[in-house]
């Protein structure tokens, strides 16, 4: 397999809190993608990271690439109830091949 | 903001019977997928489209499926006779071109096979 897992699988927070959920992977990437998923809902881009870069930002949204330990972490900062969702790291790899290949995700819950 | 879209959102079917999921990537875009994600699995890859032909395809999509561009328009799946364990979700996806990301999902389409 291609994509690690990702941890926490589940992660309870209360709003106000911040959220960090991590991502590992196995060969080499081009980029890695962090997508979003309401229950029974399709998949929202949130945020692409290159493999030649470290950290990026889009609002409050975080994500960091360690290419020397093949992990990703995203962290979602002051969460609001509306952050609940189920959260993936998808990845392009090096090779030609444009198909993501996603991890199992983690559900993260913001009670209010 | 253009979207990807696909109809049914629903759709049930008995087995062996021949189903057809549609999708109407974005405009401009030019490569188009196919995903699945059964209940409570991770999302897989079905199969890529680029320049009205297959570009990938996975394990997945063995001779029982197909996937068309029939018009300028539309991108279909199509299973031919449907199994029990076909039943998930299926995700369109596009994106705009050859090694450019990221790619846009629908809303999907929940397959249920009876």
């Amino acid at each position: 397999s291609q994509q690690g897992e990702e941890d926490p699988q589940a992660l309870s927070i209360q709003e106000g809190e911040n959220a960090t959920m991590n991502c590992s992977y196995k060969t080499s990437i081009n980029n890695l993608q962090w997508y979003r998923q309401n229950s029974g809902r399709g998949l929202v881009h949130l945020i692409l990271i290159r493999s030649n870069e470290r950290e990026k930002h889009s609002g409050r949204l975080r994500v960091t690439l360690d290419t020397s330990k093949k992990s990703s972490s995203l962290l979602i900062t002051a969460s609001r109830a509306a952050d609940t969702a189920s959260y993936f790291c998808a990845t392009t790899f090096q090779g030609g091949s444009e198909k993501l290949v996603f991890g199992k995700g983690t559900k993260l819950t913001v009670n209010p | 903001e253009p979207e990807v879209t696909q109809t049914p959102s629903h759709q049930v079917t008995q087995m062996g019977q021949e189903v057809i999921l549609r999708c109407v990537p974005i405009s401009n875009h030019l490569y188009f997928y196919w995903y699945r994600q059964i209940l409570g699995q991770k999302v897989e890859f079905l199969v890529s489209f680029y320049n009205n032909e297959i570009s990938e395809k996975s394990e997945i999509f063995d001779d029982q499926f197909s996937v068309e561009r029939p018009d300028g328009s539309n991108f279909t799946l199509k299973i031919r006779s449907t199994k029990l364990e076909d039943s998930a979700m299926y995700f369109c996806a596009s994106s705009p071109n050859r090694g450019v990301q990221p790619q846009h999902f629908g809303d999907g389409t929940r397959l249920s096979i009876l």
